[in-house]
Formats: structure tokens, sequence, C-alpha cells
């Protein structure tokens, strides 16, 4: 079975400033792909960034992008020039092709000003 | 607008009553599915239905039952609700088959059971 690790539970970062999430994952799987969810406080599930565990180039959506090391099975999300609305719960996730959507337990980012 | 639409938004259940949580979505998606998220678990999967006529359970499907009526919409039912059962619950949906797709989710239940 497929499992998703996000150690951090809680991380504050200030306005302006880069904060790191991460994120591992155990797999014997070698094609999947890797999503990062943003739900703030409206409960409303946005993805932020996906990866294809082929690539490796990591991928880059504007303000965030990721730190994709397959060998580590490591997934870290980067979020540059951090902004009030920034502040959210972010989810790791794991989907093999075809497959469902599994889940870590999310991390609580605050954003001060 | 396009997308997940879930109904109810908010309900409150009294031990042993039973209800239906509807989901429906427009994207013509294959793949329909049911979450519940709870402090420090993230979302873990309920039921999903890989295509239209078929469901399967996920991680946690003690005390539910699903019914995919059309391709369109995908019900959760609880039968005799339990406190255990205070949750909130996602219904998403996916184009199924194509790993890199991304789930569009509804915008959730939030359920109480006293």
């Amino acid at each position: 079975a497929q499992t998703v690790t996000q150690s951090q539970p809680e991380m504050s970062v200030q306005e302006a400033e880069t904060v790191t999430l991460s994120c591992t994952y155990d797999t014997s799987e070698s094609d999947y792909y890797l999503f990062w969810y943003k739900q703030p406080p409206s409960r409303q599930m946005i993805l932020v960034i996906r990866q294809e565990a082929y690539k490796q180039q990591n991928a880059t959506e504007n303000r965030f992008s990721v730190n994709f090391q397959k060998a580590a099975k490591s997934f870290s999300l980067k979020i540059s020039d951090s902004q009030l609305g920034d502040a959210a719960m972010y989810f790791c996730a794991y989907r093999r092709w075809g497959n469902k959507l599994v889940f870590g337990a999310g991390t609580i980012l605050r954003v001060k000003s | 607008n396009a997308g997940v639409t879930q109904t109810p938004k908010f309900q409150v259940l009294k031990t042993g009553q039973s209800m239906t949580l509807q989901c429906a979505q427009d994207m013509n998606h294959n793949s329909m599915y049911w979450y519940r998220q709870d402090p420090g678990m993230g979302l873990r999967l309920i039921y999903y239905s890989a295509s239209e006529g078929t469901t399967d359970k996920g991680e946690v499907p003690n005390g539910y039952n699903v019914s995919r009526l059309n391709k369109r919409e995908f019900s959760l039912r609880l039968e005799s609700a339990a406190p255990s059962q205070t949750s909130v619950y996602f219904c998403a949906s996916s184009e199924g088959g194509t790993g890199g797709t991304a789930f569009l989710f509804g915008s959730g239940t939030r359920l109480t059971v006293v």
C-alpha cells in the first residue's frame, strides 16, 4: 500500500519570505504522479501543483515549485514571496496510473504580516 | 459553474439516523470518489467508482454504502449514523485512467452525529 507522510503539522512564514513544506511517500511503483493541494478556511480543495514521476524536471507554477527527489521518495513544496492568501492547510498526495489519490495528513501554513 | 456539487453543506444527525449525501459532476468524468477528512488524518477514501456501473471499497468503507446512479451522480449513504462518522465529507471526480489528471473536489459536507 502507498503511504504519504507530512512530518510538519504546522509551519509559519513571514510575509514575502520563502517556506518549504516536506512530504515523503512510500511506493514500489516507478510510474506515478504527485500533487500538492491547498485547503483554505473555505474548505475548498485547490490543486497547487503536480509532478509526473518520469519527468526529472521539477514542476513550477508561479511562486510555487517542488523539489522532487525520486530515489529518496521526497516531494517538497516551496512557496516563494509568501502572501497572506497562502495561509491554508496543504496536502501532499500520490496517485498511481488510473488509481485513487492517497493523501498525507496535511501541514497548516500560517503567514505572519 | 462547472464542477462538483455536493449537498447538503451541513448536517446534524442523531445516532442511529440515516441520510444520503448527494454528489453530481458536470465534467463528464468517468471516476468519482467519496473521502472523509478528520483532523490529523488527511483525507481518507471511503468508496470510489472507477466508471459508471462499478463501485469499490476504499480505505474506510465500514458504515457506508454508495450508489453510482449514472455517470454524473454518486451518492453516499449512512444507514445508521454513529458519532465516529462525525467528519467532513468530500466528493471528487476525475477523468480516470490517466493518473496525471487532477481530481476536482466538491465544497464538502460537515456532518455532526450526536
